[in-house]
């Protein structure tokens, strides 16, 4: 089975600081890459996805995501954090089956006004 | 479109009792996931349904089971509840079985195990 590791589980920043939020997975194979954030008290919802192409990604809101296949990992960023950027982040893989997404435990975010 | 669906959101039960939570995808998905959703856990995945067939489970006990309908709503029920099985329980949906298919997650259901 896959894994997948979100090693920082609670960040704060001030608004306005740079964000990166690491994501290793353990699959060997060709992967799908995604990222979701759940803000308080919200659903979780699609940050933004890699399949294939260019490994730098854009989402919604300003982030993006870059796949490194050689270190296994999809790392999120964005140049400058918003207080409405507070929120937990998750990871997820699955291994082009489709049939089964594997999640990281989560990354809390809180920005400082 | 209207989004997933699941009732109830908040549910309290004691240890023993059996559970059952529903969830309504996204109209024209075919395909639903349910999560188990606890601090520290992350999401740890259930099973999922297609065409009111179970394709893939997780690594739960068989005290977890769930069926789809033929209009794809599904249901998952929590036998013989522990207090760990309190969680937020996700149910996500996404129109087929296609690898890059995006899920769409519901508000989930609160239970709680005294």
């Amino acid at each position: 089975a896959q894994s997948v590791s979100q090693h920082n589980h609670h960040v704060i920043l001030s608004e306005a600081a740079s964000l990166e939020l690491g994501c290793n997975y353990s699959y060997g194979g060709t992967v799908n890459l995604f990222w979701y954030v759940q803000y308080p008290g919200q659903h979780l919802q699609l940050l933004l996805k890699y399949f294939s192409g260019d490994p730098l990604v854009k989402g919604i809101k300003g982030f993006e995501a870059e796949f490194i296949k050689s270190k296994f990992s999809f790392n999120l960023r964005k140049p400058s954090v918003q207080w409405s950027d507070t929120a937990e982040y998750f990871c997820a893989v699955n291994d082009r089956t489709g049939n089964q997404f594997y999640f990281g435990t989560g990354t809390s975010l809180t920005v400082i006004p | 479109k209207a989004g997933v669906t699941q009732t109830p959101r908040y549910l309290i039960k004691t240890r023993g009792q059996q559970v059952t939570l529903s969830c309504s995808p996204i109209s024209g998905h075919r395909s639903v996931s349910w999560y188990q959703q606890t601090p520290g856990q992350g999401l740890q995945f259930l099973f999922e349904y297609f065409s009111e067939t179970q394709r893939n489970k997780g690594n739960f006990p068989g005290r977890f089971s769930g069926r789809q309908f033929s209009n794809s709503r599904s249901e998952m029920n929590v036998s013989t509840l522990e207090l760990g099985d309190s969680a937020l329980y996700l149910c996500a949906s996404r129109p087929g079985q296609g690898s890059t298919d995006t899920q769409y997650f519901g508000p989930g259901t609160r239970l709680t195990v005294l």
